[in-house]
């Protein structure tokens, strides 16, 4: 079992549509969860960080994470053409020493005008 | 955050040749990492590279194949050596630009194609 598991996709919604995007994780002790953007022949873009659980806001971007269910969410509102991307998401432990960002494999979405 | 730039942008080279790729920061950072990203696959970090000191190697990759300079806080190369058409990817480098956030920032990636 991969630590990070994500649904590849294709996703494709309407303009306008909630986005939700899910990871799992198998690692009780990762601490650090992101979420990255990345666009077609283009590095990942850092777009979410969170800490520990908890849900944190960003303009149309809200990032959640349920320790308990180990379960990472990207929730995007009013979604727009320029959303469409791949969208990776990430976990790292806590401590000294242990950089390394388990990925997911990325979901594609494209959002239709 | 911090501004990477990476060249080549893409390369395609032969097989048993190498190709080192280049990855300058616009800001002194410790933590330099590289990644792979092949197609349908989660990035893979290669190794970590902080400046002084060997790189760390992840369990697959080896320095004989992967090898690693970082000579200042700046710039570091990752040389991809006697490439076979496995080896065609995408090679990203990355930083970590908060002390210890894990929030880590990655450059435009290096396309990589082995005939």
């Amino acid at each position: 079992q991969k630590e990070v598991e994500q649904d590849p996709g294709p996703l494709s919604v309407p303009e306008g549509a909630i986005v939700s995007l899910n990871c799992t994780y198998s690692n009780s002790a990762f601490q650090y969860f992101m979420w990255y953007r990345q666009y077609s022949r283009k590095g990942p873009e850092l777009l979410m960080y969170t800490y520990s659980s908890g849900n944190k806001e960003d303009g149309r971007f809200t990032a959640q994470v349920d320790k308990s269910s180990k379960y990472i969410s990207l929730f995007i509102r009013d979604s727009q053409p320029s959303d469409s991307a791949t969208y990776l998401c990430a976990s790292s432990y806590s401590g000294a020493g242990s950089y390394q960002l388990t990925f997911g494999k990325g979901t594609k979405l494209s959002v239709i005008p | 955050s911090a501004v990477i730039s990476q060249k080549p942008s893409r390369d395609i080279c032969q097989r048993g040749t190498s190709l080192t790729i280049q990855c300058q920061v616009d800001s002194q950072v410790t933590m330099m990492f590289w990644y792979r990203q092949q197609p349908g696959q989660s990035l893979t970090l290669i190794a970590t590279a902080n400046q002084g000191s060997e790189a760390t190697y992840e369990s697959g990759f080896v320095i004989d194949k992967f090898p690693i300079s970082r000579p200042n806080l700046t710039f570091s190369t990752l040389t991809v050596s006697n490439m076979s058409p496995e080896d065609s990817s995408i090679y990203l480098c990355s930083v970590e630009d908060h002390g210890g956030r894990r929030e880590q920032y990655f450059g435009p990636g290096t396309r990589l194609t082995v005939t």
